[in-house]
């Protein structure tokens, strides 16, 4: 299996911030991966395909981009509704898998 | 704007077969590509398996052996089987919907809002 790993486990910001979230890769995937956002208690949310293409209705202040065996996520203007885990998965290899998670907090 | 609702029950007992059924609307169950995934409490998501509106259907070496999946057309539905469940197998399982990207690969793009289901005697 392909081994997807996230970092910062997590990360503390203010509003206004701008994080960026890494996941790497154990082997090269091109750009088959994707972004999720989850809230407590709620289902995972897509917000990016393709390392870097937003999911309709993902505002653009989320950003991906990557190839091969790094990708990150870049959330701008962090407001309070931003604050979650986010996860990557990429789709290329069998099974599909996915990484440990990123959990954004309020500083 | 395609909606899924997982149902089912919500505990079952070790070595029982866990069943359940995801509801599509708004959108056609047919040549689709309809996913299982599932979330132990706490921990990452893991990918259980796909199927298509043709009844075609691959799983997770990991799980194959005990996942069965289906297609009720009819009722805009499919279903998920897991035989011989320990408390492993507790999670939130989410059904999801999988389109092709550009260059055909399966991405998920929506997700159903998960069930929890508990092995437990």
């Amino acid at each position: 299996d392909i081994q997807m790993t996230q970092s910062p486990s997590s990360l503390s910001a203010s509003v206004g911030d701008r994080v960026t979230i890494t996941c790497r890769a154990s082997q090269g995937i091109s750009n088959y991966l994707a972004w999720f956002q989850q809230k407590p208690g709620k289902a995972p949310k897509s917000l990016i395909y393709a390392a870097s293409n937003l999911q309709n209705g993902v505002p653009s202040k989320f950003s991906g981009s990557g190839s091969g065996t790094e990708f990150t996520l870049t959330i701008s203007n962090l407001q309070p509704e931003d604050f979650a885990t986010y996860y990557c998965h990429q789709y290329i290899g069998y099974p599909a898998t996915f990484g440990g998670g990123t959990k954004v907090e309020i500083k | 704007q395609v909606q899924l609702q997982e149902s089912g029950r919500g505990l079952v007992k070790p070595s029982e077969t866990l069943s359940l059924t995801c509801t599509v609307s708004g959108g056609s169950i047919y040549n689709n590509y309809w996913t299982w995934i599932r979330q132990p409490a706490g921990k990452g998501l893991e990918w259980i398996g796909r199927i298509i509106s043709s009844g075609n259907s691959n799983s997770n070496p990991s799980l194959r052996s005990r996942v069965s999946m289906s297609v009720d057309t009819s009722n805009n539905q499919f279903s998920l089987k897991l035989s011989s469940v320990t408390a492993a197998d507790t999670a939130v399982y989410y059904c999801a919907r999988e389109l092709y990207d550009t260059d055909y690969y399966l991405y998920i793009e929506s997700w159903g809002q998960g069930t929890l289901v508990t092995v437990s005697s």
